[in-house]
């Protein structure tokens, strides 16, 4: 069974410091996604990583995945409290059955 | 281009009634995926469908749920004689196509309560 295991579960920080997301799985993963949830809402896709070793940035968020692409991690540079909110890893499901396998999330809590 | 569009976004129901949750996905986009997330807990994959096709239902309970995408109008997730413990969240998300790292847009979800 493919499993992500995110860590960690909660964070709380002051606005402008930095943090990072991890997302880890025994398994490999042809993709990973992150995606962030805003309460009573659906989760919103941020980014896609497909290759080893591949790194993105979007705009104060830097995601990387792990070279065997059985791990992710996602860095935010000067948290604002815009950003406060879930933030959840998937990866799709061995046998290309389109599939999301979603990690636990880790809340984000970003204090003025 | 509209999003995925969900209804109702909430929904309230009895214990023993059918509740009904409909998706409709993105224009151009005929995959469509249902996940529930219950209360402190991440999402879970239940069924994934293409126009009049189940093509994984590996996460759906064995009994009382179903699912369908007819040829025409939206995929609805019917969940019949609902107890307590189904009221959790449940979002539908659309792909254009089934390609590796293919891409899932999520709707806003239906929140079901079961009274």
């Amino acid at each position: 069974t493919q499993l992500l295991e995110q860590s960690p579960q909660f964070l709380s920080i002051q606005e402008g410091e930095n943090l990072t997301v991890y997302c880890n799985s025994s398994s490999v993963f042809s993709s990973l996604q992150w995606y962030r949830q805003e309460p009573g809402e659906g989760p919103v896709l941020l980014v896609t990583v497909v290759t080893g070793g591949e790194v993105k940035k979007l705009k104060r968020l830097t995601f990387q995945f792990g070279d065997a692409r059985k791990d992710s991690s996602l860095h935010i540079t000067a948290a604002q409290p815009g950003d406060t909110g879930l933030y959840l890893c998937a990866g799709h499901g061995s046998g290309n059955t389109g599939k999301l396998i979603f990690g636990q999330g880790t809340t984000l809590q970003v204090k003025p | 281009n509209a999003g995925v569009m969900q209804n109702p976004r909430h929904l309230v129901r009895r214990r023993g009634q059918e509740a009904r949750l409909r998706c409709s996905p993105m224009k151009g986009h005929s995959h469509v995926y249902w996940y529930r997330q219950l209360p402190e807990e991440g999402l879970k994959f239940m069924v994934y469908l293409q126009k009049e096709n189940i093509i994984d239902e590996s996460g759906m309970p064995k009994e009382r749920f179903s699912a369908e995408f007819p040829k025409e109008g939206p995929s609805i997730l019917r969940i019949q004689q609902v107890v307590r413990g189904d009221s959790a969240a449940y979002f539908c998300a659309s792909s254009p196509s089934l390609v590796p790292g293919q891409e899932q847009y999520f709707g806003p979800g239906t929140r079901l309560t079961v009274t």
